[in-house]
């Protein structure tokens, strides 16, 4: 069981707008920034979003992220079918003291 | 360009111990803290360590507090992560990982591609 939470599987046409939520409490999301990550298998991750809502140099502006109370979301609008992978939202934990990632969420493009 | 190479994976025994490596280059080594997160087959990613970069601070998961040690030599730009008393639970893809601050807030900035770590008998 993560300490955040992520469904764990999102669809959307080539085009559309997704969103993946991020649920967690005052002690990580409440109290710190989150960031997201990109997964493909086999791959190595790839930072998304920082700072709950900046992209990284590189990183299309189709992708973007906010944070309210401890709750995050990220949002992919022009789904392309290379959206098509794992994703993670994370956040640094005040009370475990260390950083906590969510179960991930697989987003599948139809 | 950024580049962290992971290294030292294998097949162990149940109680045995296994040190990883992870080797950097593209940027100053000495001016940025390394985390460690690992991938369990089927399962998501979990953090498991961090160590700030001058190697005076480390952090770890309660799951393998007491059992692994992080590590870094900045003459030789290397990280390490030495597990001891490896159980069946700790067999996962670890992946090195940069870490990156702004504005007080921080990030896993650019990841490796990962070592398998497989704990069986």
């Amino acid at each position: 069981q993560s300490v955040l939470t992520q469904p764990p599987s999102a669809s959307g046409t080539p085009g559309q707008r997704v969103t993946i939520s991020c649920s967690g409490s005052n002690s990580n999301i409440g109290s710190n920034t989150v960031n997201w990550y990109q997964h493909l298998p086999g791959a190595a991750p790839k930072l998304l979003i920082y700072s709950s809502n900046q992209r990284p140099s590189g990183v299309p502006d189709r992708f973007s992220g906010s944070k309210s109370g401890t709750s995050a979301s990220l949002a992919i609008s022009g789904l392309q079918s290379e959206d098509g992978t794992d994703y993670y939202c994370a956040a640094w934990d005040d009370s475990l003291s260390g950083w906590v990632f969510g179960g991930g969420t697989k987003l599948t493009v139809l | 360009q950024v580049q962290l190479v992971e290294s030292g994976g294998g097949v162990v025994q149940p109680g045995r111990s296994l040190r990883l490596s992870c080797a950097a280059s593209g940027f100053t080594f000495t001016l940025y803290g390394m985390h460690w997160v690992r991938q369990a087959p089927g399962r998501g990613l979990e953090w498991v360590a961090f160590i700030r970069d001058d190697g005076t601070y480390e952090y770890y998961a309660d799951s393998v507090e007491g059992r692994f040690t992080i590590s870094r030599d900045n003459s030789e730009n290397t990280l390490y992560l030495q597990m001891n008393s490896l159980t069946t639970e700790d067999t996962a893809v670890y992946y090195c990982a940069k870490d990156s601050c702004s504005g007080g807030s921080c990030s896993h900035e650019f990841w490796g591609q990962g070592t398998l770590v497989t704990v069986s008998s």
